[in-house]
């Protein structure tokens, strides 16, 4: 079974600040088609989870563009350029190359 | 307005069945491969999960957790996804999210509201 790690667990930023996580997955997630098959969730306080980014680096629409996503194969990262407080909630990757399987999640506050 | 909604959620016994649904309004669940994902009280996503579009076989994939006491499937003239859950268990007990995914070109993700599930006696 592929598993997806991530870290840190929980991140306290300060508003405009760069914020960076990381999925690592035990399983390289690069297709033969090229494709990196991670994506990357956000889940503000009692809302429903939201896509950022697909396929590694391709951001959902109407995802603003301080969010970006990076990596192949095993390591990834969800950057933040400049932290906003809407951004508070939880991050969670997700691999989807074998069935699916998400990370713990990391739970982002505001300093 | 593209939505989804999930319903059938509520208390049952440990050992009994519950079915859940999700019914798409505002597009067409057909042209969607549609994901069911749950999250326990005060614990991250489990993915449970998926059934494909038609056109990509109709097939679904599960979660070692659930497989073999979930079933999902659609009725795509209906516009909803189903969720049929048997010999519940206490771990069972979450909040059911249901995602609809199209892929063709860009990518469209809906997700609904969630249903509460608790299994106790």
């Amino acid at each position: 079974d592929i598993v997806v790690t991530q870290s840190p667990l929980s991140l306290s930023v300060t508003p405009g600040e760069p914020a960076s996580i990381s999925c690592r997955s035990n399983q390289s997630l690069l297709h033969s088609n090229g494709y990196n098959y991670l994506d990357w969730y956000l889940q503000k306080p009692g809302q429903s989870p939201q896509l950022l980014i697909y396929l590694g680096s391709n951001r959902a629409s109407g995802v603003p563009d301080r969010f970006s996503g990076s990596g192949s194969g095993t390591d990834f990262t969800l950057k933040i350029s400049r932290v906003d407080v809407e951004d508070v909630g939880v991050y969670y990757c997700m691999q989807a190359t074998q069935t699916r399987a998400f990370g713990q999640g990391t739970k982002v506050e505001i300093k | 307005e593209v939505q989804l909604v999930e319903s059938g959620g509520g208390l049952e016994q440990p050992g009994r069945s519950l079915r859940l649904s999700c019914t798409a309004s505002g597009f067409t669940l057909g042209d969607y491969a549609m994901t069911w994902v749950r999250q326990a009280p005060g614990k991250g996503l489990e993915w449970i999960g998926f059934i494909r579009s038609k056109p990509y076989g109709g097939t679904t994939e599960y979660a070692a957790s659930v497989k073999g006491r979930f079933t999902i499937s659609r009725d795509d003239s209906k516009n909803i996804a189903y969720l049929q859950m048997n010999s519940l268990k206490s771990e069972d007990t979450a909040v059911y999210y249901c995602n609809g995914r199209l892929v063709r070109g860009d990518i469209k993700d809906v997700w609904g509201k969630g249903t509460t599930v608790i299994v106790s006696t």
